[in-house]
């Protein structure tokens, strides 16, 4: 079955700890994206990346890092520099970028709580 | 002024009548436009997705572009009650090789 993980599902962990969200896709889809959904709100992006070896800044950064040496995964850490970690925190992927390329596919999500 | 606005409801019908989600952007060179359903506590699943200027329908789903007013919207015929979600538009924006989301609209369909 194609499709993208997340794992786990549920995070916790103290304030002050990194902490690394999983993401791997089967879908042979050149794009990944992070995104970040607080309750009653939208969605925030927070890396993207268009190939592998390549990400770039979304619009809520600061405090995150990311990595993508395979097509398939684009593991994001939260670092101890984000204010306010908790959240629901998704993955997607898409084709590429450009027309329907840019339909996005999303992963289960991972609930992370810092307290 | 946000790049995707929508209302953020609830917009409540009752089953069986036509659910009518909008959604404006602010970015004229646009030119790929989704629908995404969210239901509570899970991932969003994308829906509908148009591309040109008119309507577009799959199933009870109408999407429909006007790019000249900056709007899309979402038609839902025979509204059921496994309809009542939070639907997301997402939009491209020029100079970003990536999608921005409205902030939904929750719907409720009333049995």
């Amino acid at each position: 079955d194609g499709g993208i993980t997340q794992s786990p599902k549920y995070l916790f962990r103290k304030e002050g700890q990194n902490v690394t969200l999983s993401c791997e896709q089967n879908l042979n889809h050149d794009a990944m994206y992070w995104y970040r959904q607080d309750p009653g709100q939208g969605l925030r992006l927070i890396y993207y990346s268009q190939i592998v070896n390549d990400f770039q800044k979304g619009d809520i950064a600061e405090g995150y890092s990311v990595s993508r040496e395979k097509k398939e995964s684009f593991p994001l850490t939260v670092t101890s520099a984000q204010k306010n970690p908790t959240a629901f925190y998704l993955c997607a992927s898409s084709m590429g970028t450009g027309g329907a390329s840019y339909e996005q596919y999303f992963g289960p999500g991972t609930r992370l709580t810092v307290t | 002024q946000k790049e995707v606005e929508q209302n953020s409801g609830p917009l409540s019908v009752p089953e069986g009548a036509i659910a009518s989600l909008n959604c404006t952007y602010s970015d004229r060179g646009s030119q790929s436009f989704f629908w995404y359903r969210q239901y509570s506590g899970k991932s969003p699943e994308l829906i509908m997705s148009i591309y040109s200027n008119g309507d577009k329908e799959d199933g009870r789903f109408t999407a429909q572009l006007n790019k000249a007013s900056q709007y899309v919207s979402l038609l839902i015929r025979d509204s059921q009650p496994s309809d009542s979600a939070t639907y997301l538009c997402a939009v491209n924006g020029r100079g970003r090789r990536a999608l921005t989301f409205g902030s939904g609209t929750r719907l409720q369909v009333q049995p």
